[in-house]
């Protein structure tokens, strides 16, 4: 099927605490999975990803793990700030040249 | 190196009537995809295309099309349009060939209000 579940669709965070995103998806030949970050009024932008390959991407404050056999992939925060606050999207590739995206997760990081 | 630019940025219609929206993707990028996104919905895909020849479509009806010109410019219409067609349109451009094995760099989007 071409389904990508996220969760949670709002997520609220004091500043510092960290913040973790979830998604599955349901191509076992899905090999690419990218998080975008959309900023209010802003265009979607690519923070991190990762391949079926790994199981872990480290980019400083941020970090994706991806478990294959259960199909399901995070995003993880750590030390949030305001300049968080987005709208986060995940993303699977599918058969056929396709990529089917998430619905989004609004994150709030209240100071 | 400029991005991507959509135009219009904003855009108002009523009921029948159609748009159309465009795309000019980074230089020298083929492919270009367009996504509509409404609240709580994501990005749904509508359709990419790369060297003028639509590869995918998405789950939308007839209504919806597109095309794209030899400079990889791209357009999407909207024919006779429904209250639920309200939405931000984005195009991405892609510079690999497989669209869904890189990133995407998306427009600012044009938005679209029917009334």
């Amino acid at each position: 099927g071409e389904n990508v579940e996220q969760h949670p669709s709002t997520l609220s965070v004091q500043e510092g605490d960290s913040a973790v995103i979830k998604c599955t998806y349901s191509d076992s030949a899905s090999n690419y999975f990218p998080w975008y970050k959309q900023e209010l009024g802003k265009r979607p932008q690519l923070i991190i990803d990762i391949r079926s390959n790994v199981g872990e991407k480290k980019d400083q404050r941020i970090a994706v793990t991806l478990n294959k056999t259960a199909k399901h992939f995070s995003l993880h925060i750590t030390e949030t700030q305001p300049e968080d606050s987005a709208v986060y999207f995940c993303a699977a590739s599918i058969s056929g040249n396709k990529l089917v995206f998430g619905a989004g997760t609004i994150l709030r990081v209240k100071s | 190196k400029a991005g991507v630019t959509q135009t219009p940025r904003y855009l108002i219609k009523t009921r029948g009537q159609q748009v159309t929206l465009s795309c000019s993707p980074i230089s020298g990028h083929r492919s270009v995809s367009w996504y509509q996104q409404t609240p709580g919905q994501g990005l749904q895909f509508l359709f990419e295309y790369f060297s003028e020849t639509q590869r995918n479509k998405g789950n939308f009806p007839g209504r919806f099309s597109g095309r794209q010109f030899s400079n990889s410019r791209s357009e999407m219409n909207v024919s006779t349009l429904e209250l639920g067609d309200s939405a931000l349109y984005l195009c991405a451009s892609s510079l690999l060939a497989a669209m869904n094995t890189g990133e995407l760099f998306f427009g600012e989007g044009s938005r679209l209000t029917v009334l």
